[in-house]
């Protein structure tokens, strides 16, 4: 199957300071990126959807200035947290799609101190 | 009301026992349905894959669908203690590269 990298696995960072998360799909051009955020033992909540060269779709109740999202390339899609604080701390995952098939990350584990 | 709902259990079972998972969907635009497993601190894997209502059997899994009552399967014949994982299904309108809404996930715990 298809491989989806994120960049970095775990990241610990401080109160205030932004941290950018990198997806990439390594074997394959993706029409579209999913983000979702996860906390402990709770499903994966869709936060936004991007397709390259276009703005990113956010889900209801997503802060769209908080959470950055750009779509450069066909492979590549970051996430980047602003001013990130505590309660911002979660199990990030991407995903990469082509029209009928759709692979994950293995996923980001951002813990703000 | 959630679109999605799933019982998170934890179930736990011993080696050898055939597992059920459940979820109720409430949105009948839902047209396709996914089975995921999702280890400790891992993205999710791709389990099995159906549209139609029936079954679909790959090795010992078994996803089955009824869209009339709007609840979807997954069954886990001779469970074995690796298949100790978080099972998620999801559903989505577009088809299996378009927006997926998951439901909780189960958490099983096979028992050797």
């Amino acid at each position: 199957g298809a491989v989806v990298s994120q960049h970095p696995s775990w990241v610990i960072c401080k109160s205030g300071t932004s941290v950018k998360i990198e997806c990439r799909s390594l074997d394959f051009q993706a029409t579209t990126m999913f983000w979702y955020r996860q906390f402990p033992k709770q499903s994966l909540m869709l936060m936004a959807t991007s397709n390259e060269g276009s703005k990113a779709t956010y889900e209801q109740g997503v802060e769209k200035d908080k959470f950055l999202i750009n779509h450069a390339s066909l492979t590549l899609s970051t996430l980047t947290v602003t001013s990130a604080h505590p309660e911002d701390s979660s199990f990030y995952i991407c995903s990469a799609a082509e029209p009928d098939e759709q692979y994950f990350g293995p996923g980001t584990r951002l813990t703000v101190t | 009301q959630k679109e999605v709902e799933q019982d998170p259990g934890p179930l736990s079972v011993p080696e050898g026992a055939i597992v059920s998972l459940n979820c109720t969907y409430s949105n009948s635009a839902f047209q396709y349905f996914m089975w995921y497993r999702q280890y400790s601190r891992k993205g999710p894997e791709l389990l099995m894959y159906t549209y139609s209502s029936g079954n679909k059997e790959d090795g010992r899994f078994t996803a089955q669908v009824d869209k009339s009552s709007k609840y979807i399967s997954l069954f886990i014949r001779d469970s074995q203690p690796s298949d100790s994982a978080t099972y998620l299904c999801a559903m989505t309108v577009m088809g299996q590269g378009g927006k997926l809404i998951f439901g909780q996930g189960t958490e099983l715990s096979v028992k050797p």
